[in-house]
């Protein structure tokens, strides 16, 4: 089976840097998703981790550390449109389903 | 852009019926998948299918069946209705072998009354 873990709630002040760390157990392990999803709106994809290391895409970058079954979502100037859930999912093998974790919400202050 | 449409953005059916939520892609996707989200729970996977008449079980599949009959058409049928099937069903679809990056409907909220 698979699992993840992450925190259910984040709240952050507008330009601040935000964590989201993601851990998991998994019979097997391909790669680790995440995903942004606005109140009443459908996830959206953001970003892809099958190597470890940073990807950075404008001011979102995800982290994957396979050997730790680790990684996190990194957010930085925060804008107040940034506020939304994000979930964390892992593919068991190429070609598995996706697995989610149970999303962690981020409110931004102003 | 990636289309992926849910026929209903909200259903109220009641206990017992039997319920059909349509879901249409139109990228000429390979695999298509049926998910649940409820709060605190994230999203939960049913069913999901890699081909025409192929369906496999996802995480939660009891109470629920899927029909593939055509490649851009995923349906999710629950035979009997119950009030613990109320919740948020997603659709989703990719065109990558590995599914890192799924494409959304924008989601029907069934409740079961």
């Amino acid at each position: 089976g698979q699992s993840l873990e992450q925190p259910s709630e984040v709240t952050a002040v507008e330009g601040a840097i935000v964590q989201i760390n993601c851990t998991y157990q998994t019979s097997g392990f391909y790669g680790l998703s995440w995903y942004q999803q606005h109140d009443g709106g459908a996830p959206t994809f953001l970003s892809y981790n099958a190597l470890d290391g940073l990807e950075e895409t404008g001011r979102f970058s995800s982290f994957l550390s396979r050997s730790d079954s680790y990684g996190y979502l990194l957010l930085q100037e925060l804008q107040m449109k940034d506020s939304a859930s994000y979930f964390c999912a892992v593919s068991g093998a190429a070609g598995n389903k996706l697995t989610f974790g149970g999303g962690t919400r981020v409110l931004v202050k102003p | 852009d990636v289309k992926v449409t849910q026929s209903s953005r909200y259903l109220v059916k009641r206990t017992g019926e039997k319920v059909f939520l349509e879901c249409v892609q139109d990228m000429d996707h390979e695999n298509m998948f049926w998910y649940r989200q409820d709060p605190g729970l994230g999203l939960r996977l049913i069913y999901f299918s890699y081909d025409v008449k192929m369906k496999e079980k996802g995480d939660i599949p009891e109470g629920y069946s899927v029909s593939r009959e055509k490649k851009e058409r995923f349906s999710l049928i629950l035979e009997s209705a119950s009030t613990n099937q109320t919740s948020m069903y997603l659709c989703a679809s990719s065109g990558s072998t590995t599914n890192e990056k799924l494409f959304f409907g924008s989601g029907t909220q069934l409740s079961v009354l």
